[in-house]
């Protein structure tokens, strides 16, 4: 069946560290994969998308890459700062609506 | 209003009690989802509608659960007989359709989410 794998325990990185957050899945073939940040009590928010043709995908101070081939995604925060601080969920679709989330990683950003 | 929106943000009900949870999209959005989120897991996929028809309800876990979209803007999710198993929170989330064409995130906008506790 399919399965996606996130971190499950939660990351705690210093201020100003680079975070990496990983996003593992099997049995799927997904051509299309977000990164969402959720806070306590609220629902997700819509970060970044990456395409199964793209490598490598930035934003201010996110970067996300996409290897098919291991089938992992990797999420990266430079500069992290304690706002920073959340749960972060990966979300992979196939081509058509349907979106399956990742079990999420919580990170801490200690000042 | 600017994002999606769900009522009631909290319920309390007791075990075997009819539910009824809310969802009001953002406008001109085709496309809405219902997702159910257990503590410190993903959101986990329940039905799917493309205007007011459900294109897709393989996630709805049983029988008590249904989901109506009548005018293809707001959207109900049902419960019957509810269960102790059932607490979650259930998230709302739309999207424009297609979300993929020219150049698009397919980014889905999430309401605050109804938190559930069957008691």
């Amino acid at each position: 069946s399919q399965k996606i794998e996130q971190n499950s325990e939660a990351l705690n990185i210093q201020e100003g560290k680079t975070a990496t957050l990983t996003c593992n899945y099997t049995n799927y073939s997904p051509a299309y994969l977000q990164w969402y940040r959720q806070d306590p009590g609220r629902g997700p928010v819509f970060l970044l998308l990456i395409r199964e043709n793209e490598k490598e995908k930035r934003k201010e101070r996110l970067k996300v890459t996409f290897d098919t081939t291991l089938k992992q995604s990797l999420f990266h925060i430079t500069a992290s700062q304690p706002a920073d601080s959340a749960t972060y969920l990966c979300a992979l679709s196939s081509g058509t609506y349907k979106y399956i989330f990742g079990t999420g990683t919580r990170l801490k950003v200690l000042a | 209003g600017a994002g999606v929106s769900q009522t009631p943000s909290n319920k309390v009900t007791e075990k075997g009690k009819y539910v009824e949870l809310r969802c009001d999209p953002i406008s001109g959005h085709t496309a809405l989802y219902w997702y159910r989120q257990s503590l410190g897991q993903g959101p986990e996929f329940l039905i799917y509608f493309q205007g007011t028809g459900a294109a897709d309800d393989s996630g709805l876990p049983n029988d008590r659960f249904f989901a109506v979209r009548p005018e293809g803007s707001v959207s109900t999710l049902k419960i019957q007989r509810t269960e102790r198993g059932d607490s979650a929170v259930y998230l709302c989330a739309s999207s424009l359709t297609p979300g993929w064409g020219q150049g698009g995130t397919g980014e889905l906008f999430f309401g605050e989410g109804s938190r559930l506790t069957v008691l």
